[in-house]
């Protein structure tokens, strides 16, 4: 089953902590993308990549981390840096790079909360 | 700048009724593409339709149709007979050709659909 696993589901963190969210895609996409959900603020973009070891920041990034060491995985690092954490992130792809007809494919999110 | 505006915040139906979710936008490109996705309780995202700024023919899904409107700048949603399983956050999303970035799909704010039993 092809698909974008996001792990793990929930996650909880210090204050001062680092943590990360992992994203993986086995759908063989180029481009992938975080995205920070709040109440009744729809998707904002965090970062986004179009290929392996570039990446881009999008209208969110401060406070914010990410790599693209290999096409498959594109692991989100919420930093100390970052106040207000507390939020739903989604991870997605789409086959193709910079390409506006691009659907994009999510996973099923992780939930982070401040201890 | 593109944009997405979903007026909409949250719609309560009751089983079996009509229901239309509202999306206007504003983009400076003249090709363009616009989507809807819906996010259930579990959270994850799915994909429904993808129209594309040339392509204004409606498009009907099952008890889904979609009506875009170029003169009115509005891609709405249409679901006949709503049903429980239909309550979700529905999603409207834009994305350009022009160069900067545009490509990067921008989404409303959501609406958020209860349908009662």
């Amino acid at each position: 089953d092809g698909g974008i696993t996001q792990s793990p589901k929930y996650l909880f963190r210090k204050e001062g902590q680092n943590v990360t969210l992992s994203c993986e895609q086995n759908l063989n996409h180029d481009a992938m993308y975080w995205y920070r959900q709040d109440p009744g603020q729809g998707l904002r973009l965090i970062y986004y990549s179009q290929i392996v070891n570039d990446f881009q920041k999008g209208d969110i990034a401060e406070g914010y981390s990410v790599s693209r060491e290999k096409k498959e995985s594109f692991p989100l690092t919420v930093t100390s840096a970052q106040k207000n954490p507390t939020a739903f992130y989604l991870c997605a792809s789409s086959r193709d790079r910079a390409v506006a007809k691009n659907i994009q494919y999510f996973g099923a999110g992780t939930r982070l909360s401040v201890l | 700048a593109q944009k997405v505006t979903q007026a909409q915040t949250e719609i309560s139906v009751v089983e079996k009724e009509d229901v239309t979710l509202d999306c206007v936008y504003e983009t400076r490109d003249t090709t363009y593409y616009l989507f809807w996705y819906k996010q259930p309780p579990s959270g994850e995202l799915v994909f429904l339709i993808r129209r594309n700024s040339f392509d204004e023919q409606n498009e009907i899904s099952g008890r889904y149709s979609w009506n875009f409107q170029k003169s009115t700048s509005s891609f709405n949603f249409t679901i006949t007979a709503s049903q429980v399983v239909d309550s979700a956050v529905y999603f409207c999303a834009l994305s350009g050709t022009a160069s900067g970035g545009s490509y990067i799909p921008t989404f409303g704010r959501g609406t958020s659909l209860i349908v009662h039993p």
